[in-house]
């Protein structure tokens, strides 16, 4: 167990749809990542947030937006969704942020998104 | 209907011998380098780092070799097992200004007993 909690395992939703991810990271960890697995393009870094601010973003598409609260959770929003958007999306924690320290990040288990 | 999925490239070794995973990376201004195991149905999990200023590392039974000249880096695992059986990342970061972390696609290592 990596400390880090996701839910909610499994989601079925309809193309058009929102839905919404959650993450709790590790006591204490500041940083919180988001990635997307998907069949066809391996792992792929959305975004981070560290200690309630953007960070740094990766392949992140306009219709997704995430925020970290202030007890650190974060959510992940997905809306208008496609059917290419089905994936696993894993949310990772970390102390510090990355290229600090300490910059092992612990990764949760994943939230399996399928659109249909 | 069928379904079409990433096809990892897969390395198969014999319960025992040293695994040798690559992995060429695209960014020169990286500056720190992440090696991850995600087993089936699991989150991926990290193995070992090393930073640009380095070309090896040690941990236990893992080496990570890093070559800048070419881009490229290898996980090297000793005496490899059954549980070493998963799919190996490499991770790239490249830090200054918005932070970049760019994944490889994976190799999967199947183990022999």
């Amino acid at each position: 167990d990596s400390g880090v909690t996701q839910t909610p395992k499994h989601l079925i939703t309809a193309t058009g749809q929102r839905v919404t991810l959650r993450c709790s990271p590790r006591s204490g960890d500041l940083s919180v990542y988001w990635y997307q697995q998907s069949l066809d393009q391996g792992l792929q870094f959305l975004i981070q947030y560290y200690n309630g601010e953007e960070r740094a973003k990766g392949n992140i598409l306009e219709r997704f937006s995430a925020q970290q609260f202030p007890d650190l959770h974060s959510e992940l929003n997905l809306s208008s969704l496609e059917l290419g958007d089905s994936a696993l999306y894993f949310c990772a924690s970390s102390p510090s942020q990355t290229g600090t320290g300490n910059t092992e990040a612990f990764f949760g288990q994943g939230t399996r998104l399928t659109v249909v | 209907g069928e379904s079409v999925g990433l096809h990892l490239p897969t390395l198969s070794v014999q319960e025992g011998d040293n695994s040798i995973i690559n992995c060429a990376y695209s960014n020169s201004a990286s500056d720190y380098f992440i090696w991850y195991k995600q087993e089936s149905g699991k989150g991926p999990q990290f193995i070992i780092d090393i930073r640009s200023n380095m070309d090896k590392r040690q941990g236990q039974r893992v080496t990570v070799l890093l070559n800048k000249t070419v881009k490229h880096l290898s996980l090297q695992i000793a005496a490899t097992q059954p549980g070493d059986s998963a799919v190996y990342f490499c991770a790239e970061i490249s830090s200054g200004g918005y932070q970049k972390v760019t994944f490889g696609i994976g190799t999967k290592l199947q183990v022999i007993p």
